[in-house]
C-alpha cells in the first residue's frame, strides 16, 4: 500500500483567488491521479500527473484552469486557479501502486475546498 | 463520463445483518476496485478484482464479477456500526486508460445500532 497526505486538508477562498494542494507519498511512484468530487457527487478524474513529462487532462478539464506539477516521483501539486464557487469540492490525489501484480489504487485524504 | 452505475442509491440495515451493493459498468474493463469513503473523507481501498476474476474474498467482503453482465457486487456480511459509509466500485478499463478510474455514483450505507 502507499501512505499520502494532502495539505491542507480544507481551506475557505474568496473568488477570483488560486489555491495549490499538495500531495506527498510515502514511497516513490510512478503514476499520480488528481481527482474532484463535488458535493454529494462521485469522483471525476481532472488529469493524470506523470513525473517528467507534461500531466494529461480529461474532457473538460483544462491546464490554464488546473495547472499540475511533478517534480518528482513522490510529489504533485494541483493549482486551482480563478476560482469560483462552482470549484467548491473535494480534491483527492491518487497514485497506483503495484502489490503482487495487482495494480491497486490509493487515494489521498483529500482537501477540502470551498469558495465563497 | 461516469460508465458506472450503483444500486442501491442509499441501504438502510440492522447491525448483523448483510449488505448487497451493485455496480453495473458499460465498457469492458482491466479490474475493478470497491472503495469506501467516510463522511466524505478520502478513499479507503477495500478490493480489487481482476477481469478474469469471478469472486474474491477479503474478511467480512465478498466481491463478485460477471463480465458477460458488465456487473460486479459488493457483500458486507455481520454488518456493523462502524461500516456506515458511502461504497464506491471504480474500474479500470486498462489499454490507453490505464490507471484512470471511471467511479460509480456510489452507494449509502447505514447501519443501525
Amino acid at each position: 500500500s502507499a501512505v499520502i497526505s494532502q495539505k491542507p486538508s480544507r481551506d475557505i477562498c474568496q473568488r477570483g483567488t488560486s489555491l495549490t494542494i499538495q500531495c506527498q507519498v510515502d514511497s516513490q511512484v510512478t503514476m499520480m491521479f488528481w481527482y474532484r468530487q463535488q458535493p454529494g457527487q462521485s469522483l471525476t478524474l481532472i488529469a493524470t500527473a506523470n513525473q517528467g513529462s507534461e500531466a494529461t487532462y480529461e474532457s473538460g478539464f483544462v491546464i490554464d484552469k488546473f495547472p499540475i506539477s511533478r517534480p518528482n516521483l513522490t510529489f504533485s501539486t494541483l493549482t486551482v486557479s480563478n476560482m469560483s464557487p462552482e470549484d467548491s469540492s473535494i480534491y483527492l490525489c491518487s497514485v497506483e501502486v503495484w502489490e503482487s501484480a495487482y495494480n491497486e489504487q490509493f487515494f489521498g485524504p483529500g482537501t477540502r475546498l470551498t469558495v465563497l | 463520463s461516469q460508465q458506472g452505475e450503483e444500486d442501491p442509491q442509499a441501504l438502510s440495515i440492522q447491525e448483523g445483518e448483510n449488505a448487497t451493493m451493485n455496480c453495473s459498468y458499460k465498457t469492458s474493463i482491466n479490474n475493478l476496485q470497491w472503495y469506501r469513503q467516510n463522511s466524505g473523507r478520502g478513499l479507503v481501498h477495500l478490493i480489487l478484482i481482476r477481469s478474469n476474476e469471478r469472486e474474491k474474498h477479503s474478511g467480512r467482503l465478498r466481491v463478485t464479477l460477471d463480465t458477460s453482465k458488465k456487473s460486479s457486487s459488493l457483500l458486507i456480511t455481520a454488518s456493523r456500526a462502524a461500516d456506515t459509509a458511502s461504497y464506491f466500485c471504480a474500474t479500470d478499463a486498462g489499454g490507453t486508460s490505464y490507471g484512470k478510474l471511471t467511479f460509480g455514483q456510489g452507494t449509502i450505507l447505514t447501519v443501525h445500532p
